[in-house]
């Protein structure tokens, strides 16, 4: 596609459900990137892909959090039993040189 | 390690004025620099960056950014502002190394809000 997609754009959950959110970069890079911006603690690195592989997920805040990637394009992350603090807009990104990356609008959750 | 520091949580001028958004980084490598801008409800769009070419960056919008080693800054200006410009600016650093090659680390951001 044109530009990084992501879904739902938005996703209200009720505590302690599961969720799941999807990224399609952009056609063609290889490295895809998840971030979380949340009132008040900014712009959080949770990991990154290349190709299917994470080499960095120092940014996932626990182990309710994971995110794979298949065949080099879609990802997905997952929360399980999401927790009110989870709230907050999930960014993706990708980037075919890594010097230029390119993110998507974003998903916003919240968690009641 | 790498760091961003924005200077300004919010810089307010009026239109026509010029506008003037700080940011110090701090980085181990050779970083390379982004700013990024987020109007209300909206994603992150591309402003302009610097890959170790060129020092002085010109980007869209009428907006450019100098890199200046000496004081690890990367300011980022614009001659005149206009009504569309009011967002919040982010300063990014980026360095290419190890496991993390193309990890963006944010500043806080500056919200630029625009006067009549």
């Amino acid at each position: 596609g044109a530009g990084v997609s992501q879904s739902p754009s938005n996703k209200v959950t009720e505590k302690g459900k599961d969720v799941e959110l999807r990224c399609d970069p952009i056609s063609g890079h290889t490295a895809l990137y998840w971030y979380r911006q949340s009132l008040g603690q900014g712009l959080e690195f949770l990991i990154y892909f290349q190709g299917n592989s994470a080499p960095d997920k120092s940014g996932l805040p626990s182990d309710r959090f994971s995110a794979e990637r298949t065949g080099g394009s879609v990802s997905t992350l997952t929360i399980q039993r999401t927790q009110q603090e989870d709230s907050a807009v999930y960014l993706c990104a990708s980037s075919s040189d890594r010097a230029t990356i390119y993110f998507g609008e974003g998903s916003w959750l919240t968690v009641v | 390690a790498q760091s961003v520091t924005q200077l300004d949580s919010h810089v307010s001028v009026s239109e026509g004025t010029p506008v003037l958004l700080r940011c110090n980084y701090s980085s181990s490598y050779s970083p390379s620099l982004f700013w990024y801008v987020q109007h209300p409800n909206k994603g992150l769009q591309l402003l302009l960056k610097y890959t170790s070419a060129a020092t002085l960056v010109k980007g869209i919008n009428g907006f450019e950014a100098e890199f200046k080693k000496s004081e690890t800054s990367f300011h980022l200006t614009k001659p005149s502002a206009h009504m569309s410009d009011a967002a919040e600016y982010f300063c990014v650093v980026s360095y290419a190394g190890g496991t993390s090659y193309g990890k963006l680390t944010f500043g806080q951001g500056t919200i630029l809000t625009v006067h009549p």
